[in-house]
């Protein structure tokens, strides 16, 4: 298994260029998620999706799409990147729990650095 | 609102040192509680979890227990090694809601 895949690992970008990140998971997991990491502010949800052709908002949407086309798959997209968007995207992925008593464990991708000029 | 707050670092230690990381969080009902741990240049991946009240979670030497009566979820070990050096991660989630918030990170660095 390979688990969580992220490609790309790096990106520079220029502002006001679009961009898409593929999120690819192999353990077929319900539940896919987006999130940024930065500097003092810890990981904050992007968007998520809770199951195939199903998508939702994070903490912190605006200026990203999102689509789960299948199931293994979930693609963060930019339309028009800005420097704020500079930061290291995280993908995760889990098991929908049938216990309603526990949270499972979040896998997590190797992380794409993104750079916007 | 749900959230997790841990003690800021970088926290230098030497080897064979004791380790605590403060965490603690503030939410309604009954959370899962987490610690994960991201290793230079990789991704995040789950150190140890505890589900209810009481609770340890324990894994390659690190414990934490799930104290409601202080809404805390500390992580320890006893003997710190240099390939402990890390950025450690709390978190809590809702059962069947598969939602983790997760606090700033705590780095570690340990010197030989």
């Amino acid at each position: 298994n390979a688990g969580v895949t992220q490609t790309p690992k790096f990106r520079v970008l220029k502002t006001g260029q679009s961009m898409t990140l593929l999120c690819a998971q192999d353990m077929n997991h319900e539940y896919m998620y987006w999130y940024r990491q930065d500097p003092g502010m810890g990981l904050r949800l992007i968007h998520y999706s809770v199951g195939e052709g199903t998508t939702a908002k994070g903490e912190v949407p605006d200026g990203y799409n999102v689509s789960r086309l299948k199931k293994q798959n979930f693609l963060l997209g930019l339309e028009s990147a800005a420097p704020s968007q500079t930061s290291v995207y995280f993908c995760a992925s889990t098991h929908r729990s049938i216990q309603a008593t526990s949270t499972d464990t979040q896998y997590f991708g190797p992380g794409t650095r993104l750079t916007v000029l | 609102g749900n959230s997790v707050t841990q003690m800021e670092g970088p926290v230098t230690l030497s080897e064979e040192a004791f380790l605590t990381i403060n965490c603690t969080y503030t939410a309604t009902g009954y959370p899962s509680l987490f610690w994960y741990v991201q290793y230079p240049g990789e991704g995040l991946q789950l150190l140890l979890k505890a589900t209810k009240a009481d609770d340890k979670g324990s894994n390659k030497g690190f414990e934490a227990t799930y104290r409601k009566e202080t809404t805390s979820f500390h992580l320890e070990k006893g003997s710190v090694q240099v390939s402990d050096s890390a950025v450690y991660f709390c978190a809590l989630g809702w059962r069947g809601y598969q939602k983790v918030t997760f606090g700033t990170g705590t780095k570690l660095q340990v010197i030989p």
